[in-house]
């Protein structure tokens, strides 16, 4: 079975940093990009970060550049989210997301479950 | 990056047909052959329904299709069931500085 299992969020004070991660099993995750994609409470979806297969290639919102970096570890089959200098809008359910294709030009075709970020002081 | 623009809310009743529009740019919907729409229930990860524009992933039904003309893109569900009540996003490739856009949702009522 395809799944996408994140970790790592809770209650951070602004300022402080956290790392979210994700495990993948069920396909060969080296081959697939792999987004990471917020929902505030209550709103829409916003795109956050992507990386292509062998993290050539990675990409960020206008929202978190310079402060979150993702990364990805192909032998342990995850995914990480750094996230430093953090503000209460970052606040939101963090979804990791499995790309359709190598590159970050795929659809999102596999979530996660969530984990939930709240900043607050 | 701007969000692309849906309509907060559509309905209709069981067996009708309706559309979801999402207006984007020249830099997004307009440029690129890249569109998706997801579909999420409440307290529910989101799913996809439609990639490329047009293209249905293994499993969805056949009721769900997509379209698109200049920079308007469109999601249109024909015989409107209970289940597909929930909300509905759009999401747009933008170019390699900041790759997607998403809408900002579409909450589909079935009467």
């Amino acid at each position: 079975e395809v799944q996408l299992v994140e970790s790592g969020g809770g209650l951070v004070q602004p300022g402080r940093s956290l790392r979210l991660s994700c495990a993948a099993s069920g396909f060969t995750f080296d081959d697939y990009a792999m987004h990471w994609v917020r929902q505030a409470p209550g709103k829409g979806l916003e795109w956050v970060s992507g990386i292509s297969w062998n993290s050539g290639s990675i990409g960020y919102a206008d929202s978190v550049k310079g402060r979150f970096t993702i990364s990805r570890d192909n032998a342990k089959n995850s995914l990480y989210l750094q996230m430093n200098s953090l503000r209460a809008e970052d606040t939101a359910l963090y979804y990791c997301a499995k790309g359709f294709t190598v590159t970050t030009r795929g659809a999102f075709d596999i979530w996660g479950q969530g984990t939930m970020v709240t900043v607050s002081s | 990056q701007s969000a692309l623009t849906q309509p907060a809310s559509v309905s209709g009743s069981p067996g009708q047909s309706i559309t979801i529009s999402c207006t984007g740019t020249s830099s997004d919907v307009g440029s690129y052959n890249l569109v998706s729409w997801y579909q999420q229930h409440p307290g529910k990860a989101p799913k996809l329904m439609i990639y490329e524009g047009s293209k249905r992933p293994s499993g969805v039904s056949n009721r769900f299709s997509g379209s698109k003309s200049g920079n308007t893109a469109s999601l249109t569900i024909s015989g409107l069931q209970a289940e597909d009540e929930a909300d509905y996003y759009c999401c747009s490739y933008a170019g390699s500085s900041t790759p997607w856009v998403f809408g900002g949702g579409t909450k589909l009522t079935v009467l």
